[in-house]
């Protein structure tokens, strides 16, 4: 069964480093998308991003926050200056297209930092 | 208001027992329904989609009512491997974005 990958599975950073969280959706899906899941909170949406820009985003996704398709196939998710509230679990999803199923996750980036 | 609420439990159940859970959602424009299951730091996985007539998928049966605004869900015979958090989860017309409750946690006890 295709699956979303997610590299790595945890990063540990210094407050103020910036931080790139990688995904490889799967290859014929269309729509991605990354969510975040702060420890004991629900998962939270907070960008799309379709046809190589992004199509929607939450009021999370500040300037902090930037994505990248940089290549075929792989979905950036770029953190600038990172501070202890970002500590969370990144997740990447993909999804096939307008009104078809299949919106699958990744197994997730566990963000820690200190 | 939320826009997705859910019981946060713990649903404490043994073996075999019939458990419901119920969600209610605030905007009335919502249009696809799902019952999603996440285990302890794991990425959530769509345990089913909502339709409005209700469906149903083994064990489990998932109910839409849209005029009061909330979905159930049904698990029969439960199993040990059925304790996880259940999300209910919503997605606008609009929209690809999923939105998300935040999980109603279900303990099967042997």
């Amino acid at each position: 069964e295709p699956e979303v990958t997610q590299t790595p599975s945890h990063q540990v950073t210094q407050m103020g480093q910036e931080v790139i969280l990688r995904c490889v959706p799967i290859s014929n899906h269309l729509y991605f998308y990354w969510y975040r899941q702060i420890l004991g909170q629900k998962v939270e949406f907070l960008v799309s991003f379709y046809n190589n820009e992004i199509s929607e985003k939450s009021e999370i996704f500040d300037d902090q926050f930037s994505v990248e398709r940089p290549d075929g196939s792989n979905f950036t998710l770029k953190i600038r200056s990172t501070k202890l509230e970002d500590s969370a679990m990144y997740f990447c999803a993909s999804s096939p297209g307008q009104g078809r199923p299949g919106y699958t996750f990744g197994s997730g980036t566990r963000l820690t930092v200190v | 208001r939320k826009e997705v609420e859910q019981d946060p439990g713990p649903f404490n159940v043994p073996e075999g027992a019939t458990v419901a859970f119920n969600c209610t959602y605030s905007n009335s424009a919502s249009q696809s329904f799902f019952w999603y299951r996440q285990d302890c730091r794991k990425e959530p996985k769509l345990l089913m989609s909502v339709y409005s007539s209700g469906n149903e998928d083994g064990r489990f049966t998932a109910q839409l009512n849209r005029a009061s605004q909330y979905i159930s869900l049904l698990i029969r015979d439960s199993k040990l491997s059925d304790s996880a958090t259940y999300l209910c989860v919503l997605r606008m017309d609009s929209s690809y974005k999923l939105i998300f409750g935040s999980g109603t946690r279900l303990l099967v006890r042997p």
